[in-house]
């Protein structure tokens, strides 16, 4: 059973727009929700993390939206670079520090020039 | 870079064989995960260990096996291969009892022919 459904699975966006990537949780016991980038042949890389105790957490141009009523939240990438363009995975762990991350099936980005 | 290390980059071999994936963490990290990354299934967890001991075991496979050496270096041995072991191997590695990020190695990229 997917634990987190992430959505949409791939998205086209201009240069200097926003791409937006969604994703839902089933499970209520999950409370570190990490978003990660990933480069081809490349590791997944952390780029920002939320706690439901906040509902936005924005570092630079990324910003992560979190409604924790509907059990969704979001990536938003502002002002969207070439550089941007890569996978990116949400993701949830439950209870305290160190348990295991349930990923979401990923977002293929691409940014036009 | 993460400071995680996993050796080797690729593995080609033929199915039935064994193979050995090894795993540096970061320093200072006593908890080292392995994850699998495969176009079908998405990542996914495979196993969990924290200062040598197992702590976590999710869909890993009873060919597949892992241990963590008192240098906090892991392996991860999968036996009997199949062609449908094909995929990507992650090692992450995090501070237990710290925030919960989990920061992840380049990846061993396994064929099986």
């Amino acid at each position: 059973q997917q634990q987190v459904k992430q959505s949409p699975q791939s998205l086209i966006v201009q240069k200097g727009g926003i791409s937006i990537i969604n994703c839902a949780y089933e499970n209520t016991a999950f409370d570190y929700f990490p978003w990660y980038q990933q480069f081809p042949g490349k590791g997944p890389a952390l780029l920002i993390a939320i706690r439901p105790d906040v509902s936005e957490k924005k570092e630079g141009r990324f910003t992560i939206s979190f409604n924790k009523s509907a059990k969704q939240f979001s990536l938003h990438i502002m002002d969207s670079q070439p550089g941007d363009s890569a996978t990116y995975f949400c993701a949830a762990t439950p209870g305290a520090a160190g348990n295991k991350l349930t990923f979401g099936g990923g977002t293929r980005v691409l940014v036009k020039p | 870079d993460s400071g995680v290390t996993q050796t080797p980059k690729h593995l080609i071999t033929a199915t039935g064989q064994r193979v050995t994936l090894r795993c540096s963490p970061r320093s200072g990290d006593l908890s080292v995960y392995w994850y699998q990354q495969s176009l079908d299934q998405g990542l996914q967890f495979l196993i969990q260990y924290y200062n040598g001991e197992e702590r976590a075991k999710g869909n890993i496979l009873e060919r597949f096996s892992a241990q963590q050496f008192p240098d906090l270096h892991s392996e991860l041995n999968l036996s009997s291969l199949e062609l449908g072991d094909s995929a990507l191997y992650f090692c992450a590695s995090s501070v237990v009892g710290g925030s919960g990020e989990q920061f992840f190695g380049p990846g061993t990229r396994l064929t099986v022919l």
